[in-house]
């Protein structure tokens, strides 16, 4: 079974703290895409990141960092100097291609809550 | 180039009745996706549809049903509202051959009341 679990539902920081959020995998499969969405009030999931399985190298995009850790299953996502803008709810997403689709449904985890305070 | 779109984004149903979403996706993108997003289950996957061909389904019962059109847009219909239904259901596509990368349109708040 394929599961994604973000323990931290709500962290509360002040602006320019730095701040990560943990995700940790489950997947008996190979071949896999982990992904970061952010969702703003406004409720529309905006892509940040997609990883696949066989690249563990690290991100980084401006203020963004991204963690992959096959050893540990864990995608950590980190935001340097956070701002309140930052504000939002952050989902890691776990996906796996099949034969009928290569796509794969995202398996999402239950989303951790970022308040960043002035 | 825009993105995807959903119509309509607020919708009001009692119990019993039906509805059917709507999805425009991005243009070029083949593959359609509906998610179910509510407090208690999170996010949720229904189903994926390519080329007007459902392939891949999520463990909802038989009132969530779909449908792609020739020029790849969606709808998906509820049918016997029950108050459970009431949730944010966002529509993502994607790019053939691409990273897998899917983009979500803004959603369509449903409440059954």
């Amino acid at each position: 079974a394929q599961k994604v679990t973000q323990a931290q539902t709500e962290i509360s920081v002040v602006e320019k703290e730095d701040v990560t959020l943990d995700c940790v995998y489950e997947t008996r499969d190979t071949t896999y895409y982990l992904f970061w969405y952010k969702q703003p009030p406004s409720g529309e999931l905006v892509f940040l990141i997609r990883r696949n399985s066989f690249d563990e190298q690290n991100e980084i995009s401006g203020r963004y960092s991204w963690n992959f850790q096959k050893s540990t299953s864990s995608f950590n996502f980190t935001i340097t100097a956070s701002q309140v803008v930052d504000s939002a709810v952050y989902f890691c997403a776990l996906s796996v291609p099949t034969i009928s689709s290569n796509t794969g449904k995202l398996i999402f985890g239950q989303g951790t809550t970022l308040q960043v305070k002035p | 180039k825009a993105g995807v779109t959903q119509t309509p984004r607020y919708l009001i149903k009692t119990r019993g009745q039906q509805v059917t979403l709507s999805c425009s996706p991005i243009s070029g993108h083949r593959s359609v996706s509906w998610y179910q997003q509510t407090p208690g289950q999170g996010l949720q996957f229904l189903f994926e549809y390519f080329s007007e061909t459902q392939r891949n389904k999520g463990n909802f019962p038989g009132r969530f049903s779909g449908r792609q059109f020739s020029n790849s847009r969606s709808e998906m219909n509820v049918s016997t509202l029950e108050l459970g239904d009431s949730a944010l259901y966002l529509c993502a596509s994607t790019r053939s051959g691409s990273r897998n990368e899917q983009f979500f349109g803004p959603g369509t708040r449903l409440t059954v009341l």
